[in-house]
């Protein structure tokens, strides 16, 4: 099993470009989410989704856009990047809510 | 404030100690995870419990539920244990801001 995959690592986006964030998993979970994490802040959890069609915002969802149309996939748009959204994204699933997470490797994107 | 606060933020210890990181919470959480963040930014799940302790080689975490507080302890630390260690609600809305460990040889 690949586990939980991120494309790309590394994006340097410029202000007002949009661009997706790839997370799959191949471990059949039913729980998918997005974080991102900023120095001193901590991990904060973007959007989430208990299943296939099934999508919600979590803390800090403003700029960011999901859909899950399958299991495996659980994009992540940024619809019209800004210099605050410099951080590192890191992708999550789980069997279920509540349990045991596996991380992706995390993706370092730079809004310039 | 915080919901789920950790101490202390850096530790530096010598190998071989017993290290002790600590979470508190003020928010109602039926369980509680512990992540390890590798240097190269990679994170793992260690933990996950909802009462008493779990060990996982030198690793033991405790959990106590009415007093909204949880522990990591490592023993005979190692520098590969160097990490940030995290901890978090299980409803994955909480989480610590990591407590960064530096294990000297």
């Amino acid at each position: 099993n690949a586990g939980v995959t991120q494309t790309p690592k590394f994006q340097v986006l410029k202000t007002g470009q949009s661009m997706t964030l790839q997370c799959a998993q191949d471990m059949n979970h039913e729980y998918m989410s997005w974080y991102r994490q900023d120095p001193g802040m901590g991990l904060r959890l973007i959007h989430y989704s208990v299943g296939a069609g099934i999508t919600d915002q979590g803390e800090v969802p403003n700029g960011y856009n999901v859909s899950r149309s399958t299991t495996e996939d659980f994009p992540l748009r940024l619809l019209s990047a800004a210099p605050s959204q410099t951080s590192v994204y890191f992708c999550a699933s789980s069997y279920v809510s509540g349990r045991e997470q596996y991380f992706g490797p995390g993706t370092r994107l730079t809004v310039t | 404030k915080n919901e789920v606060e950790q101490s202390p933020q850096n530790l530096t210890a010598q190998e071989g100690e017993f290290i002790t990181i600590n979470c508190s919470y003020s928010v109602g959480i039926s369980a509680l995870h512990w992540l390890q963040q590798h240097p190269g930014g990679g994170i793992v799940s260690l933990f996950m419990l909802s009462s008493g302790k779990k060990k996982h080689g030198r690793l033991i975490a405790t959990i106590n539920i009415q007093e909204k507080h949880s522990s990591l302890h490592i023993t005979a630390s190692h520098p590969r244990d160097s990490a940030v260690y995290i901890c978090a609600g299980a409803d994955q809305f909480y989480f610590g801001t990591g407590t960064s460990l530096t294990v000297i040889p």
